[in-house]
């Protein structure tokens, strides 16, 4: 079956405007999450929603960062008044969301460039 | 703080093991992941332990649990050109859906 999309895969945006990611989780799975990579460094979580709600957004940097997921299902993370500190490879991955299912698919990401 | 922290590189020559260490911070931690990262391809999960076990094993990966320590390895045995990759130790807190990364370990395999 199909894997985890994201649209764009590449995204160059100007200092201070603004951006939207988009998700597609494989289909059935209730866990989706965002995580943001930057060069030569991990994963860096953001949020992640079980359904439609967002169970822990604490990986947030700030109020400029938001994400929904209105039908449980594709994910849109938002980004406003954009900074050139954003830029960066912008993971999505989604799992079962059952206790025990450890697995977390990803994403080929975004590559989000702020000039 | 929320740190999991990995050597950032390792080179074996193709044959011999690797080893590669992590240690992490949560000691609530439920699981503990190692993934695989290739160049143009996604993160892959390659292994995973519970915290309620101290070794698990899965054809040339090894893991190793040291809980008091908070420490984890991933040993791969008879290591391949084909094993060059970044290598990420995550862990799950609070239930196991938030997951902490590493800033991971590049694994270079001389032939």
């Amino acid at each position: 079956g199909a894997g985890v999309s994201q649209t764009p895969s590449n995204k160059v945006t100007e200092k201070g405007k603004y951006v939207e990611l988009r998700c597609d989780p494989i289909s059935g799975h209730t866990a989706l999450y965002w995580y943001r990579q930057s060069l030569g460094q991990g994963p860096e979580f953001l949020i992640y929603f079980q359904g439609t709600g967002a169970a822990d957004d604490s990986g947030l940097p700030n109020d400029r960062f938001f994400a929904v997921r209105p039908e449980g299902s594709v994910s849109t993370l938002k980004i406003q008044r954009t900074e050139r500190g954003d830029s960066a490879v912008y993971l999505c991955a989604s799992s079962l969301g059952v206790r025990g299912s450890y697995e977390q698919y990803f994403g080929p990401g975004t590559r989000l460039t702020v000039t | 703080g929320e740190d999991v922290e990995q050597s950032l590189f390792l080179s074996v020559r193709e044959g011999d093991s690797s080893v590669i260490n992590c240690t992490y911070t949560d000691s609530s931690s439920t699981y503990l992941y190692w993934y695989k990262q290739e160049p143009g391809a996604g993160l892959q999960l390659l292994t995973y332990i519970f915290s309620n076990m101290d070794m698990k094993q899965d054809q040339r990966l090894t893991v190793l649990l040291n809980k008091k320590d908070k420490h984890l390895s991933l040993r791969i045995a008879d290591t391949q050109t084909g094993d060059s990759a970044i290598y990420f130790c995550a862990e799950s807190r609070g239930g196991g859906f938030k997951t902490i990364f590493g800033a991971g370990t590049r694994l270079f395999v001389k032939a």
